[in-house]
């Protein structure tokens, strides 16, 4: 089963606008993380955020948690067309990190 | 540091032979893991391992196997190949909350 549901399944936007994406989770979790990657090549973490936390900042990134709506959001200001990538969140349920459950992911891509 | 390293990248295996994708981190990490990435299926966690002569099971480990005989390498192995079993697998050491992947082995079976 899908623990982390992201949505839009696919965003495009023009450089220099803000990018949000939307992830949904099912159950408690300890923390949410979300991950980029680049076409053919391994995920990069970008940002982890505790249950106890409700907004963190990363450069022009940007999360919020909403654990009574069991949600979260990945805002990226100012885009740029190297942000093009897949997005996902992954959710901790253990507490140990070593089973993150990924959702299918968010294709962004930032028109020049 | 090398971060964790995969090989190979790309393989093409006959259904029913089997084959051992590696994996290997330098950066002392107790914990890692394996995931297979199947278009609109995210990553699926296939066993994982929380230091040298552990291992566990995640979400879709039958037709796979791994042992850790040593903090640095985490092998997975597959017994015999299956068309189901195409898909690119990553493998991800962890510290500190954060999870470092491999670059990948895009596997197919025929």
């Amino acid at each position: 089963s899908q623990q982390g549901e992201e949505d839009p399944q696919a965003l495009s936007i023009q450089e220099g606008e803000n990018a949000t994406m939307n992830c949904s989770y099912k159950t408690s979790i300890n923390n949410l993380q979300w991950y980029r990657q680049n076409s053919g090549r391994g995920l990069v973490h970008l940002i982890l955020i505790r249950s106890n936390e409700r907004e963190k900042h990363s450069g022009r990134l940007r999360v919020t948690l909403d654990t009574s709506k069991k949600s979260s959001s990945l805002l990226i200001t100012a885009s740029r067309a190297a942000d093009t990538a897949s997005y996902f969140c992954a959710t901790d349920t253990t507490g140990a990190n070593s089973k993150l459950t990924f959702g299918k992911g968010i294709t962004l891509s930032v028109r020049p | 540091n090398a971060g964790v390293t995969q090989t190979p990248k790309f393989q093409v295996l006959k259904t029913g032979q089997s084959m051992t994708l590696q994996c290997a981190q330098d950066m002392n990490h107790e914990y890692m893991s394996w995931y297979r990435q199947d278009p609109g299926m995210g990553l699926r966690l296939i066993h994982y391992s929380v230091g040298a002569g552990i291992t566990d099971q995640g979400e879709v480990p039958n037709g796979y196997n791994v042992s850790r005989s040593t903090t640095e390498d985490f092998p997975l192995r597959l017994l015999s190949a299956a068309p189901s079993q195409t898909s690119v697998y990553f493998c991800a050491s962890l510290s500190l909350d954060t999870q470092y992947f491999g670059p990948g082995t895009r596997l197919t079976v025929l």
